[in-house]
């Protein structure tokens, strides 16, 4: 079975620094991946995904992340951080297009100013 | 393009009773997933529905069960319920290939146990 693991829990950065969210994966085979965004409150907003082909992908609000086969990564990275970023930060799997979602636990971004 | 509505946004009920939570789909979509997402932690797959059928089903009690209508919009029924079940219920819209054209996501239900 596929698995996610996010080895940050939290996550502090000022306003204007770069950002790095890792996020690696369980699978036999490459999977979807995906990176979703969640404000208190909320439901889950997709930020970028990934299927196949450039292993860097552009999302919205700035942010990418590149897959890496041999690493079994997929890193979500923004160069500038702005205070509206804090959130929680999802990575999930599906392996299949038709497949379920299998989420990380989470990072939990939290922006000084 | 409307999005996906959850209802109702927050309740609270006894250990014991019984719940149904409500989840509209986005028009165009014919497939929902529900999902448990615990304080601290990430979601968790219950099971999808596919054209009024169930057609998966993460590791879930039989007292987890749903309905899909034939306007695609689903309810998630909990039996007995348990301190655990304490948790916020997203249920995400798609088509059949929602890894490829996306998943629309609601806001979720808040479930409190006591």
């Amino acid at each position: 079975a596929q698995s996610v693991t996010q080895p940050d829990i939290h996550i502090t950065v000022s306003e204007g620094a770069s950002l790095e969210l890792r996020c690696n994966y369980s699978y036999g085979a490459t999977p979807y991946l995906f990176w979703y965004v969640q404000s208190p409150g909320q439901g889950l907003q997709l930020l970028l995904k990934y299927f196949s082909g450039d292993t860097l992908v552009q999302g919205i609000k700035g942010f990418e992340a590149e897959f890496k086969r041999s690493q079994s990564s997929f890193n979500l990275r923004k160069p500038s951080v702005h205070w509206s970023d804090a959130a929680e930060y999802f990575c999930a799997v599906s392996t299949g297009t038709a497949s379920k979602l299998t989420f990380g636990t989470g990072t939990r971004l939290q922006v000084t100013l | 393009e409307t999005g996906v509505t959850q209802s109702p946004t927050h309740l609270i009920k006894t250990r014991g009773q019984q719940v149904t939570l409500r989840c509209s789909s986005q028009s165009g979509h014919n497939t929902v997933s529900w999902y448990q997402q615990a304080l601290g932690q990430g979601p968790q797959f219950i099971f999808q529905y596919y054209r009024e059928e169930e057609n998966g089903r993460g590791n879930f009690p039989p007292r987890f069960s749903g309905l899909q209508f034939p306007n695609y919009s689903s309810e998630l029924n909990v039996n007995a319920l348990e301190l655990d079940d304490s948790a916020l219920y997203l249920c995400a819209s798609s088509t059949r290939q929602g890894a490829v054209s996306g998943y629309t996501f609601g806001s979720g239900t808040r479930l409190t146990v006591v």
